[in-house]
């Protein structure tokens, strides 16, 4: 089966610029992840969808990162204004359920000058 | 909340040798447990999990028994090849409600040398 698409691999933007990365999970799964791995760190969940209702989005910064997940298949995620801190990679994951397992795309490098 | 605690890195091994990375984990009721992989420039991918208590997870070659008492979860390989330099994350799965996404340690990364 296709794994998990992301888009862009790489962006460099300037602080205070806005930026949208792009994911397409793996056709079926109804549950869509959003991780943030900076340097040196573990991945950090940002948000998480079930078709297209947010279940948990406890962990995003709102103020600044917005996501959405129209008819419950790809998703977008924004950061506006980007700050330099979060110069990260932004992981899309996609699962049919606990059981089965999570499904990592290759991740977008973000890097904010 | 729930936590992962992993043994700093780099851990550097000789080729052959015995490998062991320390993964102990706070969280309420039975969470599942996952040891994740990055090779270099690769994505994240799954090495093995466990999901209850005194499972065992194995996977080429590496295996981690889920530990309630201790509440551990630790990797071991009994001999590492060159090819098994990468990052190893351990991870968990909270036991209650919808929200499922995982929570990683901080990652080890281990290079071994020929």
């Amino acid at each position: 089966e296709a794994g998990v698409a992301q888009s862009p691999r790489y962006k460099i933007i300037e602080k205070r610029q806005s930026v949208a990365f792009w994911c397409n999970p793996i056709s079926g799964h109804a549950t869509l992840y959003w991780y943030q791995q900076i340097l040196g760190q573990g991945p950090k969940l940002l948000i998480q969808f079930q078709n297209n209702g947010v279940v948990d989005d406890s962990q995003l910064p709102k103020d600044r990162f917005s996501a959405e997940r129209l008819k419950g298949v790809d998703s977008t995620l924004k950061i506006q204004p980007a700050k330099l801190e979060d110069s990260a990679v932004y992981l899309c994951a996609s699962s049919s359920g606990r059981a089965a397992g999570y499904t990592f795309g290759s991740g977008t490098r973000l890097t904010v000058v | 909340g729930n936590s992962v605690t992993q043994m700093e890195g780099p851990v550097t091994l000789s080729e052959e040798a015995f490998l062991t990375i320390n993964c102990t984990y706070t969280a309420t009721g039975y969470p599942s447990l996952f040891w994740y992989v990055q090779y270099p420039g690769e994505g994240l991918q799954l090495l093995l999990k466990a999901t209850k208590a005194d499972d065992k997870g194995s996977n080429k070659g590496f295996e981690a028994t889920y530990r309630k008492e201790t509440t551990s979860f630790h990797l071991e390989k009994g001999s590492v090849q060159v090819s098994d330099s990468a990052v190893y994350f351990c991870a968990l799965i909270g036991s209650g409600g919808g929200a499922d996404g995982l929570t990683f340690g901080k990652g080890t990364h281990l290079i071994i040398q020929p």
